[in-house]
């Protein structure tokens, strides 16, 4: 099965601190993916790439950076975080169009 | 860009009664559709896709449905058992490199035994 693992499972971040999300998947798939997962809002997209070093801007990419150094990790940066951040973040890698999810990823920023 | 609404946003049904989430999509070249469920504290994972060059596609007790033109896609549970309970997401994208999934809201499935 592939994996698709998140560096933290809980994360409590202060406003305006620079927090780092990390995503490793093993199974060599070109694509990886970043979501916020919000009640009543769904997944929404905020970064995605396809390629190493490469990146596209999901639908809300503002107030976040990634990074995409090698094929197997996919990083999230939030440059300075602040209290509408709190959010359950959810990294996914896919070959075709089938996602693997990771666990989550779920961040307070007081 | 792609936007897709889900509904209904809740829905509640008896044990061995049927179930539908309706999904539409703005993008007419989208051409593949999925539906993840994601159990309570869980991650979602793929229950059942379609491409635009098939109308239904059937896996045991769920089914899917496409209509390209009206650019709407439905899941369909029969049968619904209390482990269906979840939360059921349909999404959107092109089948093609640099391309995404666009996720709807969500429809929480409640099945009472």
């Amino acid at each position: 099965d592939v994996k698709v693992t998140q560096s933290s499972r809980y994360l409590v971040k202060r406003t305006g601190e620079k927090v780092f999300l990390e995503c490793v998947q093993d199974m060599d798939h070109e694509n990886m993916f970043w979501y916020r997962q919000d009640p009543g809002l769904g997944l929404r997209l905020i970064y995605f790439s396809y390629d190493v070093k490469m990146k596209e801007k999901g639908d809300i990419p503002e107030g976040y950076s990634v990074s995409r150094e090698k094929k197997e990790r996919f990083s999230l940066i939030l440059e300075s975080a602040s209290t509408n951040q709190t959010s359950m973040y959810l990294c996914a890698s896919s070959r075709d169009r089938s996602y693997t999810f990771g666990s989550g990823t779920r961040l307070t920023v007081v | 860009g792609e936007n897709v609404e889900q509904h209904p946003s809740t829905l509640s049904v008896q044990e061995g009664d049927s179930a539908v989430i309706k999904c539409t999509y703005s993008d007419s070249a989208s051409n593949y559709f999925p539906w993840y469920k994601q159990e309570l504290g869980k991650r979602p994972q793929l229950i059942i896709d379609i491409r635009s060059n098939v109308g239904e596609k059937k896996d045991q007790r769920i089914a899917v449905t496409l209509n390209k033109t009206a650019k709407h896609f439905s899941l369909h549970i029969t049968e619904t058992q209390p482990e269906d309970s979840a939360v059921y997401f349909c999404a959107a994208s092109m089948v093609q490199a640099g391309t995404a999934l666009i996720f709807g809201k969500g429809t929480t499935l409640s099945v009472s035994s």
